[in-house]
């Protein structure tokens, strides 16, 4: 069966440090990629996606990046951090039926406070 | 454009009442429909779906129909649970895509007291 983990859970950062989320999915191959954030009172905010390998979209002009080193391995990245970064994290994939029916499965999600 | 419209939060009920969730939707193709769930300090888990109109997506008590006509997709339980208490996201996809993007609501969130 698919899994995805996201780490870490919970990162206290001050401003101005930088910042590494990783997810990675096992069971499946090829998977889109996504990661968003739901800052605190409001939904959920698409920042990027990935279609595979080295292939990165961004959905909102931000403060932070994205990578995919790996096939099964998605990396959300900031050199400095801004309290405007403070948030919850979630990376989320989905698999050739799962972009057929919209399905997405989401990590445990990284909490990010930035001080 | 896409969208998604929830209503807005918070809710409160008593254990046993009954819930509506309301959500309506814009899209620019044919949307399937999808309720997650987000229990606290959790991730997102889908609830339930409907891909095509007049679909009724069911799930551990909760049911919502896909309205074409009202472009709607409300939630509804006849009888809450303290353990429903969660974060409820109205969402939507355009079905064919292959970006697999899905449009959120902003969220409502449930209270059950016992």
């Amino acid at each position: 069966s698919q899994t995805i983990h996201q780490w870490p859970a919970t990162l206290v950062q001050p401003v101005g440090s930088p910042l590494s989320l990783e997810c990675t999915v096992e069971g499946t191959s090829n998977p889109n990629l996504y990661w968003y954030r739901q800052a605190a009172g409001r939904g959920l905010q698409l920042l990027f996606y990935s279609v595979g390998i080295g292939q990165i979209s961004s959905e909102v002009p931000q403060n932070l990046s994205a990578s995919r080193p790996q096939d099964r391995q998605f990396i959300l990245s900031s050199k400095k951090l801004l309290l405007s970064d403070s948030g919850f994290y979630l990376c989320a994939w989905t698999g050739l039926a799962g972009s057929l029916t919209g399905e997405l499965f989401f990590g445990e999600g990284s909490r990010l406070t930035v001080l | 454009g896409n969208s998604v419209t929830q209503m807005e939060g918070p809710v409160t009920l008593s254990e046993e009442a009954f819930l509506t969730i309301n959500c309506t939707y814009t899209a620019t193709g044919y949307p399937s429909l999808f309720w997650y769930v987000q229990y606290p300090g959790e991730g997102l888990q889908l609830l339930l779906k409907a891909t095509k109109a007049d679909d009724k997506g069911s799930n551990k008590g909760f049911e919502a129909t896909y309205r074409k006509e009202t472009t709607s997709f409300h939630l509804e339980k006849g009888s809450v649970q303290v353990s429903d208490s969660a974060v409820y996201f109205c969402a939507l996809t355009l079905r064919g895509s292959t970006l697999g993007r899905l449009y959120f609501g902003r969220g409502t969130q449930l209270t059950v007291w016992p």
